[in-house]
C-alpha cells in the first residue's frame, strides 16, 4: 500500500537545538519527494523537491536529504520563526500526489 | 514570491448559498490543479484533480455535485461550494502543478477558510 508517513508528529526544540524530521514511504515509482512548511492559516509553502536517493538540498537552516525509504529535513540552529508543521509529499508514477500528516515544530527562545 | 494565487482568502455566507473560489498559476501553466480540504491539526484531504479542458477526477466520498470543479484555463481553476451548509465550513487549499524534465514542483495557493453560518 503507498503511504508516506511522518515523524514525530511533535517536536519541541530550545532555539539552537538542531534536530531532523523523519518522512517516510513506501510509494512505489518514485518521481519526487517534496518538502512543505506550513504557519497556521496558511497555504503549504514550497522548500524542497528531491528526486533520487542520495540528493541533498539546503535552504538556509534546512537540509533535505533521500534514501530510498526515507526523506530527513536537518533544522540546523534552530529559531523560534522555523516554528511551524513541515509536510512531506510523494509523487509517483501515475502523477499521483501521497502526503504525510505533517510533523508541528515548536522553538523555545 | 508566491506562483499560485487563491481568492478569497476567507469567506462567511449562509446556509444555502454558493461560494466560488478561483486559483490561478501566476507565471506558469499548469495542466494540473488539485483542491484540498484541511481540517484544523490535519493534514490536506485531496478532494479533487483538475485537469484543463476536462472533468475534474474527484477522490471517493467527495460529493460532484456540491463542490463544482472548473479548469477552464491553463491557469485558472474555480471550486464553486454549492448550497453550503456549516458542516462544509473548512479550510480550502488549491495547488497547481508544474512539471517538467526533473523540475516537478507542486505549489500551493494560500488557502480560503469558509464559515457557513
Amino acid at each position: 500500500e503507498d503511504q508516506v508517513t511522518q515523524s514525530p508528529e511533535a517536536l519541541r526544540l530550545q532555539e539552537g537545538e538542531s534536530s531532523s524530521l523523519n518522512c517516510s514511504y513506501t510509494v512505489s515509482g518514485l518521481r519526487g519527494l517534496f518538502w512543505y512548511r506550513q504557519d497556521p492559516g496558511k497555504g503549504p509553502e514550497f522548500l524542497f523537491t528531491l528526486y533520487s536517493a542520495g540528493e541533498e538540498k539546503e535552504k538556509e537552516r534546512l537540509k533535505a536529504t533521500l534514501t530510498k525509504k526515507e526523506s530527513f529535513l536537518h533544522i540546523t540552529a534552530p529559531k523560534p520563526e522555523d516554528s511551524a508543521t513541515y509536510l512531506c509529499a510523494v509523487l509517483k508514477v501515475g502523477n499521483q500526489f501521497y502526503f504525510g500528516t505533517g510533523t508541528s515544530l515548536t522553538v523555545i527562545p | 514570491g508566491a506562483v499560485v494565487s487563491q481568492h478569497p482568502s476567507w469567506v462567511i455566507c449562509k446556509s444555502g448559498t454558493s461560494v466560488k473560489i478561483e486559483c490561478r498559476s501566476l507565471d506558469f501553466q499548469a495542466t494540473t490543479m488539485f483542491w484540498y480540504r484541511q481540517f484544523p491539526k490535519q493534514s490536506l484531504m485531496l478532494m479533487a484533480t483538475s485537469n484543463e479542458g476536462s472533468k475534474a477526477t474527484y477522490e471517493q466520498g467527495v460529493e460532484k455535485d456540491k463542490f463544482l470543479i472548473n479548469h477552464a484555463s491553463l491557469t485558472l481553476s474555480t471550486l464553486t461550494v454549492t448550497s453550503a451548509h456549516p458542516e462544509d465550513s473548512s479550510f480550502y487549499i488549491c495547488s497547481a502543478r508544474e512539471s517538467g524534465r526533473r523540475n516537478e514542483k507542486l505549489f500551493f495557493g494560500s488557502g480560503t477558510q469558509l464559515s457557513v453560518l
